[in-house]
């Protein structure tokens, strides 16, 4: 069984300051990993995945995160913050072996922009 | 393309009604499924169908009744509408599974 971890619920930045989303998994197989962002009111959106390959995976809008399979981790950065990051993020897995990807989602993160 | 559509956007249900929740894509991708979203629990799957006629139940299946007669639509039933399915309800396609698109949700409140 699969299942994901995100450190904080809410989570407050400056703009133009760091960005940093945690996210911590458990599989009993190396996962693929994904990074969506929910504006309010809309519907999900894919920021960035890793599925294989190199491990510091770079997303739109500046967002980057990086796979760490000894600390089972997929940290979500973010060198500068917007106005515009204001969203919930959330990190979700899948199992390689299953053909159809089915994602299991972590809680999510709200995060707050103030000037 | 329209992507995913969902309808409606909202809906005010009371307890005992039902009522189907309306999912259609028009990138022709074979893997469909709903979740619904609750606050600090993320996103649940409720079903999927991985093709026309193929649905399989999620990690919470019960209350939701789905079928799956064309690629393009994938609606959700709700047969006694209940309190605890107040809920926001997200319906996503995709074409091998993981890069799933979402459609913009429906706002369900069961009173």
């Amino acid at each position: 069984a699969q299942s994901v971890t995100q450190l904080g619920s809410h989570v407050s930045v400056s703009e133009g300051a760091l960005v940093l989303l945690r996210c911590n998994y458990s599989s009993s197989v190396p996962p693929y990993l994904f990074w969506y962002v929910q504006y309010p009111n809309q519907g999900l959106q894919l920021l960035l995945k890793y599925t294989t390959g190199a491990t510091l995976v770079k997303g739109i809008n500046g967002f980057e995160a990086e796979f760490k399979k000894s600390e089972t981790s997929f940290h979500l950065t973010k060198p500068s913050a917007h106005m515009s990051d204001a969203a919930e993020y959330f990190c979700a897995v899948t199992d390689p072996t299953d053909s159809w990807g089915k994602l299991q989602f972590g809680a999510g993160t709200q995060v707050v922009v103030t000037p | 393309n329209a992507g995913v559509t969902q309808t409606p956007k909202f809906q005010v249900l009371k307890t005992g009604q039902s009522m189907t929740l309306q999912c259609a894509q028009d990138m022709n991708h074979e893997y469909m499924s709903w979740y619904r979203q609750d606050p600090g629990m993320g996103l649940r799957l409720i079903h999927y169908s991985v093709g026309a006629g193929i649905t399989d139940q999620g990690e919470v299946p019960n209350g939701y009744n789905v079928s799956r007669s064309t690629t393009e639509d994938f609606p959700l039933r709700l047969l006694s509408a209940a309190p605890s399915q107040t809920s926001v309800y997200f319906c996503a396609s995709s074409y091998q599974g993981y890069e799933q698109y979402f459609g913009p949700g429906t706002r369900l409140t069961v009173t």
